[in-house]
């Protein structure tokens, strides 16, 4: 089956503007989880949708938010940017339930914000 | 909160040589361990994983064992070739029962070269 789409692959963007970035699951998969990837900080979580609703938020300010549609497509918008923000975003899908959470990445977007 | 620490890199090892990645945690219940792996320019692939103490996670000639007593989850090689040059994440998850979710809280990283 189809694996994790992640689209685009590479953005460049200037500081002050704003991003969209977009993760299509597995089918099937109800879960989609987003995570910031940088040389300094590592891999740290940003959020978690599960059939459309927020299940679990990270440690990151109020312009990075993200929303899961009714086909489990999800996107993660990241306003107002600085150059911080610069990182390689992963999309994470799952099942989403206790009994079988295996997580299947995508191959990423890098931002680069200059 | 929950933590992640693994041996700092890198790792350069011959091709044949014996792999171990230390990885140990902390956490507040009982959380799913997992090894990922990172390819050049790639996403993370699940390597293994173990959801229970004493379980051993296996793939690809990596295996790794939960150990709950000394919360660790190292990670094993017998003979490493020149393509698991990668870098390789020690991670858990740990429900977070009110909610039915879960997040992987991952270690820093450690990135492995393997010359011929």
């Amino acid at each position: 089956k189809a694996g994790v789409t992640q689209t685009p692959r590479y953005l460049i963007k200037t500081r002050g503007q704003q991003v969209t970035l977009s993760c299509s699951p597995i089918s099937g998969h109800r879960s989609v989880s987003w995570y910031q990837q940088t040389p300094g900080q590592g891999l740290q979580f940003l959020f978690e949708y599960f059939s459309e609703t927020q299940r679990n938020k990270g440690n990151f300010p109020g312009r990075f938010s993200g929303r899961q549609f009714s086909n489990s497509r999800s996107e993660m918008n990241v306003s107002t940017l600085e150059l911080g923000d610069s990182a390689l975003y992963l999309c994470a899908s799952s099942s989403g339930t206790a009994d079988n959470y295996g997580y299947t990445f995508g191959s990423g977007t890098r931002l680069t914000v200059v | 909160g929950d933590s992640v620490t693994q041996m700092e890199g890198p790792v350069t090892l011959s091709e044949e040589a014996f792999l171990t990645i230390n990885c140990t945690y902390t956490a507040t219940g009982y959380p799913s361990l997992f090894w990922y792996v990172q390819y050049p320019g790639e996403g993370l692939q699940l390597l293994l994983k173990a959801t229970k103490a004493d379980d051993k996670g296996s793939n690809k000639g990596f295996e790794a064992t939960y150990r709950k007593e000394t919360t660790s989850f190292h990670l094993e090689k017998g003979s490493v070739q020149v393509s698991d040059s990668a870098v390789y994440f020690c991670a858990l998850s740990e429900g977070n029962v009110g909610a039915g979710s879960y997040q992987l809280t991952f270690g820093k990283g450690t990135k492995l070269s393997v010359i011929p």
